[in-house]
């Protein structure tokens, strides 16, 4: 296992594109983090799942944002309608279930809408 | 807003000195995490420290947690110009799961 993997590794769109991208974690690892990171700025929380359960979705996140883990595996995020402020890092990470674990990062996917 | 916040926002210290951030919080929490993150790469956990602990270490980093105040420092002994990046305290608390929120972190510049 290779840690946390994401793709793409960037993505350019034009502006009212829909794009979507995905994040394949640690394979036993059950729970699934994105978070979106603007330059100079923390990560965002965006949403998590625990299996294929989404457990909570931040309500910063608005309804042309949307992610799923069909098989409590890969996830994919899919941003519809794009705008210029969803120009942002995208991260995924993943961690196990006890809770008293550290979280293990993708590189990330640079997110530009033109 | 973020669940923790970092102090101080940047911080530029020459070589071989101590390099200290703080980090503070607002609700309870299961373990306070720090990690690092160099420029416009992915981030790198550094050290866990739960919740009934009071100070853990790794190498040349010192966490201390005052879960009392709610907040938590990062020392970093020795630095060196390698350690230049951003540095985020990352909060766990149970909400149903277990849920991380980071700060916005804390810039530091290592001179050599």
């Amino acid at each position: 296992d290779t840690g946390v993997s994401q793709d793409p590794r960037h993505k350019i769109t034009k502006r009212g594109q829909n794009v979507t991208f995905r994040c394949d974690p640690i394979s036993e690892h059950n729970r699934l983090y994105w978070y979106r990171q603007t330059l100079g700025q923390g990560p965002e929380f965006l949403t998590y799942f625990q299996n294929e359960a989404q457990l909570e979705k931040s309500r910063l996140l608005s309804d042309r944002f949307s992610a799923e883990r069909p098989k409590g595996s890969f996830s994919t995020l899919e941003i519809q309608r794009t705008e210029q402020g969803d120009s942002a890092m995208y991260l995924c990470a993943s961690d196990g279930s006890a809770g008293n674990t550290e979280a293990f990062f993708g590189q990330g996917t640079r997110l530009t809408v033109v | 807003s973020q669940q923790g916040e970092e102090d101080p926002q940047a911080l530029s210290i020459q070589e071989g000195e101590n390099a200290t951030m703080n980090c503070s919080y607002k609700t309870s929490i299961n373990n306070l995490q720090w990690y690092r993150q160099n420029s416009g790469r992915g981030l790198v956990h550094l050290i866990l420290i739960r919740s009934n602990e009071r100070e853990k270490h790794s190498g040349r980093l010192r966490v201390t947690l005052d879960t009392s105040k709610k907040s938590s420092s990062l020392l970093i002994t020795a630095s060196r110009a390698a350690d230049t990046a951003s540095y985020f305290c990352a909060t766990v608390f149970n909400t149903g799961g277990f849920k991380t929120i980071f700060g916005a972190g804390t810039r530091l510049f290592v001179k050599a």
